[in-house]
């Protein structure tokens, strides 16, 4: 059973689309991240929601519209997309909000042309 | 902001060799955690320290939180072909608890 699932897995669209990305977990975690992993591997959070509410909103486009139905599921709409928004973008989720293990998705590849 | 500093980038190791991967912070740490992402995959969590001082070890893997808890270490004996990825400390800020990660060190290995 997948802990921490994503979709798509890989997403090719051209500049100026918009685009979601979907993720769920199933461990009944009350936390749920969105980061951002570019070329570099350098891991930076995007958002963050602690059982539907959110809690950390990073110096992030406005682009970028993170929508948490319910605690189980943390969804992420890039309007306008563009080049530079090239990625591996990651789902993670955790047990609480605060200082605790993280558990990651697969990812999603999203590029830009 | 508070952040952490990773050191190597990158290791390229002889299989069976020995190497370490640095971890540094100048603000005092709550705690610190390891995640290993493999190669096309996802970070993973691996550990994490809380106590000043404290050592753990995973097989052939050894976690060190300083005394000071400033700074922390992995080091990976005996390295195999299945250590190859990238290494990652994280630990939280004090105002938020938001994780902030290292830069990462990418370890491959020479057969």
């Amino acid at each position: 059973d997948t802990a921490v699932s994503q979709t798509p897995k890989y997403l090719v669209t051209q500049m100026g689309n918009d685009k979601s990305i979907k993720c769920e977990q199933n461990l009944g975690h009350d936390t749920m991240y969105w980061y951002k992993q570019d070329s570099k591997k350098f891991l930076k959070i995007m958002f963050s929601y602690n059982n539907k509410e959110l809690i950390i909103n990073e110096t992030v486009p406005n682009r970028f519209s993170p929508k948490s139905p319910d605690k189980a599921h943390l969804n992420l709409h890039i309007n306008s997309l563009e080049l530079g928004d090239s990625a591996v973008y990651f789902c993670a989720s955790s047990q609480v909000a605060g200082p605790y293990e993280q558990y990651f998705g697969p990812g999603t590849r999203l590029t830009v042309t | 902001g508070q952040q952490v500093m990773q050191i190597p980038q990158y290791q390229h190791v002889q299989e069976g060799e020995d190497f370490t991967t640095y971890c540094n912070s100048s603000t005092t740490l709550s705690n610190i955690q390891w995640y290993k992402q493999r190669p096309g995959g996802h970070p993973v969590f691996l550990i994490q320290l809380v106590k000043s001082g404290e050592v753990k070890k995973q097989k052939r893997l050894t976690f060190q939180f300083g005394e000071a808890k400033k700074n922390s270490s992995l080091h990976i004996t005996a390295t195999q072909t299945t250590d190859v990825g990238t290494y990652f400390c994280a630990a939280p800020r004090s105002n938020d608890y938001k994780l902030s990660f290292g830069a990462g060190t990418t370890v491959t290995v020479r057969a």
